[in-house]
């Protein structure tokens, strides 16, 4: 079953505008995490963001936490035509388990227009 | 540094073939990942290794699938016979150490078509 839930399914903007993804998930989660896909590519870590924390940047992300809503947010600043791609956040699997077991939601669809 | 190479890149068959997909994690990487990826069902994890040996493949599909890591830098997933509904890009990351908290790095997968 899925853990993360994304929002929304797709996005599409100018270049230079921000771009917001949503996610939400169901159970106590000890960390969540993002990534980025590439058309034709692997999933590569963008940033991680634990439990205990309500924001965390780097570089033009942002990430937000909120374990009482059971949701995250990812902002990109001044967004770049490379920046189109896939985003996905994932949890540890329900149940806490420490052993690296991550849950990946469907993904935002991430387009940037130059 | 390399990271996570998987072998082929694309593979087509046709039903009922055997089919065997690589994958060489990061070097020091103590745990490996195997996962699924499609339009429907999005990405599915599939089995995955600590220390060479299998910890969860729960998610292995049916018997048809099955996986190996007899070493520490070299990891198969086999299918057999194959199936069209097997067709989907599959993914191998490995991670460094125990713990949720490690980013799990991916390889750019295998595009697997079955005829």
């Amino acid at each position: 079953s899925q853990q993360g839930e994304e929002d929304p399914q797709a996005l599409s903007i100018q270049e230079g505008e921000n771009a917001t993804m949503n996610c939400s998930y169901k159970t106590s989660i000890n960390n969540l995490q993002w990534y980025r896909q590439n058309s034709g590519r692997g999933l590569v870590h963008l940033i991680l963001i634990r439990s205990n924390e309500r924001e965390k940047h780097s570089g033009r992300l942002r990430v937000t936490l909120d374990t009482s809503k059971k949701s995250s947010s990812l902002l990109i600043t001044a967004s770049r035509a490379a920046d189109t791609a896939s985003y996905f956040c994932a949890t540890p699997e329900a149940g806490g388990t420490s052993y690296g077991k991550l849950t990946f939601g469907q993904g935002t669809i991430l387009t940037v227009h130059p | 540094d390399a990271g996570v190479i998987q072998s082929p890149r694309h593979e087509v068959t046709e039903m009922g073939q055997e089919v065997t997909l690589r994958c060489k994690p990061i070097s020091g990487h103590d745990y490996l990942f195997w996962y699924r990826q499609t339009m429907m069902r999005g990405l599915e994890l599939l089995i995955y290794f600590n220390n060479n040996v299998p910890i969860d493949d729960s998610g292995m599909p049916e018997d048809r699938f099955s996986a190996k890591m007899p070493n520490a830098s070299f990891s198969t997933l086999k299918i057999q016979p194959s199936e069209p509904r097997d067709s989907a890009v599959y993914f191998c990351a490995s991670s460094f150490r125990q713990g949720s908290y490690e980013p799990q790095h991916f390889g750019d997968g295998t595009r697997l078509s079955i005829l």
